[in-house]
């Protein structure tokens, strides 16, 4: 079983919509990250979050430490957000400070 | 600022060529990275350096080496290359290991055959 969990792998929906992509990690952690990685294959951090919730414009990003979940949410999409949004736990252990990634979940929205 | 860069963007190597990624960034980092991304798997931590004159192994650290030639620069190297290490590399710099953000350079497609 991976460490970083992500679902869906692959999620299509339609210009307007809310979308949420969900993240369990099964490690200790001291934070966590959201990232987007662009068509064009670069790769940009957009949170990093260790309780509670951040905000930045449409993208809400929300974790849970007791039940080791996090989600990432965007609201009214729209085809510029199409991209694979990764998750990556900044492991507490023996590793510290290492990241470790899930697989992604690819994002197209329709228009 | 120009970030985190890498070189070259794309390379085709044959089986037992020695070649080096360069990765630089100007944001005055102490942490570097380098991380290579296969389908179907997340990016995996192949080498990390988390100050100047330090460099410690990843999860994949095999059929690697590394350098932090200076606060700058952290370049990667394949001494014989294996079909095993085509792949799409990324290097990453943060302030520190610990309490920040990285920041990725734009990748390097590797492909060898």
């Amino acid at each position: 079983k991976n460490e970083v969990e992500q679902s869906p792998q692959n999620l299509t929906a339609q210009e307007g919509e809310f979308i949420t992509i969900n993240c369990s990690y099964s490690v200790g952690i001291s934070a966590l990250h959201w990232l987007q990685q662009h068509p064009g294959g670069g790769i940009v951090s957009l949170f990093m979050l260790s309780s509670g919730k951040k905000k930045h414009g449409r993208l809400i990003a929300t974790i849970n430490i007791q039940e080791k979940h996090s989600s990432l949410h965007i609201t009214a999409s729209h085809p510029r957000d199409s991209a694979v949004y990764i998750c990556a736990a900044k492991n507490y252990g023996g590793s510290q400070g290492n990241l470790i990634f899930g697989k992604g979940t690819k994002l197209s929205v329709k228009p | 600022n120009a970030g985190v860069t890498q070189t070259p963007k794309f390379q085709v190597l044959k089986t037992g060529q020695s070649m080096t990624l360069q990765c630089a960034q100007d944001m005055n980092h102490n942490s570097m990275y380098w991380y290579r991304q296969d389908p179907g798997m997340g990016l995996r931590l192949i080498y990390y350096s988390a100050s100047e004159g330090t460099t410690d192994k990843g999860e994949v650290p095999n059929g690697y080496n590394v350098s932090r030639l200076n606060k700058r620069e952290f370049s990667l190297r394949l001494e014989s290359a294996a079909p095993s290490q085509t792949s799409v590399y990324f290097c990453a710099s943060s302030p520190d290991r610990i309490s920040y953000e990285q920041y990725f350079g734009p990748g390097t497609r590797l492909t060898v055959t």
